[in-house]
């Protein structure tokens, strides 16, 4: 069974709207971690936003918002007033466990982000 | 603001020979890691590396792969005898704990082919 579901391929969005890109997640510890990166043409990995299992607010980042949902098991991505520069690939990703662990990928969503 | 570094950028090598990627974490970084993407997928853990010894390896990492941290800033991966299917970009990454969750900071990236 995949551990990280991202059904969305690919997306578009309008620039200064926003987007959502979906995650969700299968684990059966109690202490985790959730992490999306932002994987541009240029192939570097670049850290975005992290949720602690036992977070209760969302995590918020600039115009990054993180919409976990404990019981769903989903940890979607929020992207406020969408910029050129945000079109990329977009990676969710799980830490089980301890914080040294390792990240589990899911397989990514593609956004384009049309003047 | 520190980063992690890999070197080279691109690695061009024949089946059959020995190439070493290269990485240097953040420095008060303890947890380690390598990564690789094979072209147009998602992101695969190699191996993490805690207090000079692996601390956890995917079947990936087989005989053929080794890691060391030859002094107090250098983290390498070894492939002794290169196969057509390890062409990829190889990531190093590093982490502490704390409250960030134990977030991963990913270096640039090798890309490795393998002719």
């Amino acid at each position: 069974a995949q551990k990280i579901t991202q059904t969305q391929p690919g997306m578009f969005v309008q620039e200064k709207e926003a987007v959502t890109l979906d995650c969700t997640y299968d684990t059966s510890d109690q202490s985790y971690g959730l992490f999306w990166y932002k994987q541009p043409s240029s192939g570097e990995m670049i850290f975005l936003i992290y949720q602690g299992s036992y977070d209760e607010q969302n995590a918020t980042e600039g115009r990054y918002s993180l919409n976990f949902q404990k019981a769903r098991k989903s940890a979607n991505l929020v992207i406020s007033a969408s910029q050129l520069g945000d079109s990329a690939m977009y990676f969710c990703a799980m830490r089980e466990g301890h914080q040294g662990g390792k990240l589990i990928f899911g397989q990514g969503t593609e956004l384009s982000v049309k003047p | 603001e520190p980063e992690v570094t890999q070197t080279p950028s691109h690695q061009v090598t024949q089946m059959g020979q020995e190439v070493i990627l290269r990485c240097v974490p953040i420095s008060n970084h303890l947890y380690f890691y390598w990564y690789r993407q094979i072209l147009g997928q998602k992101v695969e853990f190699l191996v993490s590396f805690y207090n000079n010894e692996i601390s956890e390896k995917s079947e990936i990492f087989d005989d053929q792969f080794s890691v060391e941290r030859p002094d107090g800033s250098n983290f390498t991966l070894k492939i002794r005898s290169t196969k057509l299917e390890d062409s990829a970009m190889y990531f190093c990454a590093s982490s502490r704990t704390g409250q960030d969750g134990g977030t991963q900071y990913f270096g640039p990236g090798t890309r490795l082919l393998v002719l």
